[in-house]
């Protein structure tokens, strides 16, 4: 069975701390991996990271993908209050629907 | 683009009545995906339906059905309503879901709230 995991399950930080949020994964037939961030709503789409895509990075935020250790990191720079929220990790495998983790509470505090 | 639209954001009912939810994707995606969200369990996927048809479907009692309909636009209903079914139902749109394309970015609706009392 497809499986997704992430770390740690929540995080308190102050603003301008920099933080690492990690998802790692087991896959029969990987295919892409997506980061999102749940704030009070819906998730919004962040990143997809793919074998032809293992970097990607916009603003603060930049995400890697490592397909041989099978775990992928997103990093947020200079925090600030409104990075405060759910941060999900989902894998595709083939021609499976998504798969997501528990996701990443991260708290920032002023 | 207008995103992902679902109706109704809120809702309440009674154990034992029936829910319709829907979801209208972005335009020119053809694939829908329903997800239930609960604190416990997290995002747990219901089913996928590409250009009508049910493609995916989750580990759920047969209480929870789906359908597309040539607009692209999905409902899914729930028959005899449990106290379990509150939830958080997301809809999320694509342009071909599980099926083959390098597209696999899914956008979420805002969801609706269910509460059964």
């Amino acid at each position: 069975e497809d499986k997704v995991v992430q770390s740690p399950l929540s995080l308190v930080v102050h603003e301008g701390d920099t933080v690492t949020l990690n998802c790692s994964y087991e896959v029969t037939n990987f295919r892409s991996l997506l980061w999102y961030k749940q704030e009070k709503k819906a998730p919004t789409f962040l990143f997809m990271l793919t074998s032809s895509g293992i970097e990607k990075k916009s603003g603060r935020l930049s995400s890697i993908l490592d397909k041989k250790e099978l775990f992928s990191i997103l990093n947020i720079t200079a925090t600030q209050t409104g990075d405060s929220a759910v941060y999900l990790c989902a894998v595709r495998s083939g021609n499976t629907p998504l798969v997501f983790g528990k996701g990443t509470r991260l708290s920032v505090i002023a | 683009k207008a995103g992902v639209t679902q109706t109704p954001r809120y809702l309440i009912k009674t154990r034992g009545q029936q829910v319709t939810l829907s979801c209208s994707p972005i335009s020119g995606h053809r694939s829908v995906s329903w997800y239930q969200q609960t604190p416990g369990q997290g995002l747990q996927f219901l089913f996928e339906y590409f250009s009508e048809t049910q493609r995916n479907k989750g580990n759920f009692p047969g209480r929870f059905s789906g359908r597309q309909f040539s607009n692209s636009r999905s409902e899914m209903n729930v028959s005899t309503l449990e106290l379990g079914d509150s939830a958080l139902y997301l809809c999320a749109s694509s342009l071909f879901g599980s099926g083959t394309g390098a597209k696999d970015e899914q956008y979420f609706g805002p969801g609706t709230r269910l509460t059964v009392t």
